[in-house]
């Protein structure tokens, strides 16, 4: 298995602009977490689901973010309009409650709004 | 609400000595504890969970309720334990608060 995968792992764009970044979690696992992390606040929970449900997103900062699951191997964290303080690395994680809630992260993709 | 406290950013210590990353957290029922450590170009992974009580890679970490501390330690840094290390709380919800995290550099 090749782990989680994200796409893509670098984002260089303009403010104004959409993004959208791409996870695929281990398969077979039932929940999926995306991250942000910044120098100033660390690493914090945006949203997570449990099969393909959204279930908590109180950490979206706000309605320019949106998050998508359409089946259990694909998610997408969408950021309209960008804005120069999204600049952030953003980590997909997935895990199964059969493997003693450890959490496997992807590699992250580094976003830069300029 | 849970919440977790590292508050030390920056740790530096020589080869050969003794290493403790300090944690703190708030929770109102009993969490599960972890540390997760991100080593230089690599992805964040776990290290260990207090459920399990091992030493991995020589660090060790015991939960103190009493002081709702969860501190790791390493009686001897390694160069290769230089990373990045997140202490973090899990509540029923499976859902992870993370520290701010602690750069640990090991100097030869």
């Amino acid at each position: 298995d090749a782990g989680v995968i994200q796409s893509p792992r670098h984002e260089v764009t303009e403010m104004g602009q959409e993004v959208t970044l791409r996870c695929k979690p281990i398969s077979g696992h039932d929940y999926l977490f995306w991250y942000r992390q910044t120098m100033m606040r660390g690493l914090e929970l945006l949203i997570y689901f449990n099969n393909n449900v959204p279930i908590d997103d109180s950490g979206m900062p706000e309605d320019r973010f949106s998050a998508k699951m359409p089946n259990a191997s694909f998610s997408t964290l969408k950021i309209q309009p960008s804005e120069p303080r999204d600049s952030a690395v953003y980590f997909c994680a997935s895990s199964s409650i059969f493997r003693n809630d450890e959490q496997y992260f992807g590699p992250g993709t580094r976003l830069t709004v300029t | 609400a849970q919440r977790v406290t590292q508050p030390e950013k920056l740790l530096s210590v020589f080869k050969g000595a003794p290493v403790e990353l300090k944690c703190n957290y708030s929770y109102s029922g009993s969490p599960e504890l972890f540390w997760y450590v991100q080593y230089s170009r690599q992805r964040l992974q776990l290290l260990l969970r207090h459920i399990s009580r091992e030493s991995i890679k020589g660090f060790t970490a015991d939960l103190n309720k009493g002081e709702t501390s969860f501190h790791l330690k390493k009686p001897f840094a390694q160069e290769e334990d230089s990373a990045m290390y997140y202490c973090a709380l899990s509540g029923r919800d499976y859902k992870l608060s993370f520290g701010a995290g602690t750069t640990v550099t090991v100097r030869a």
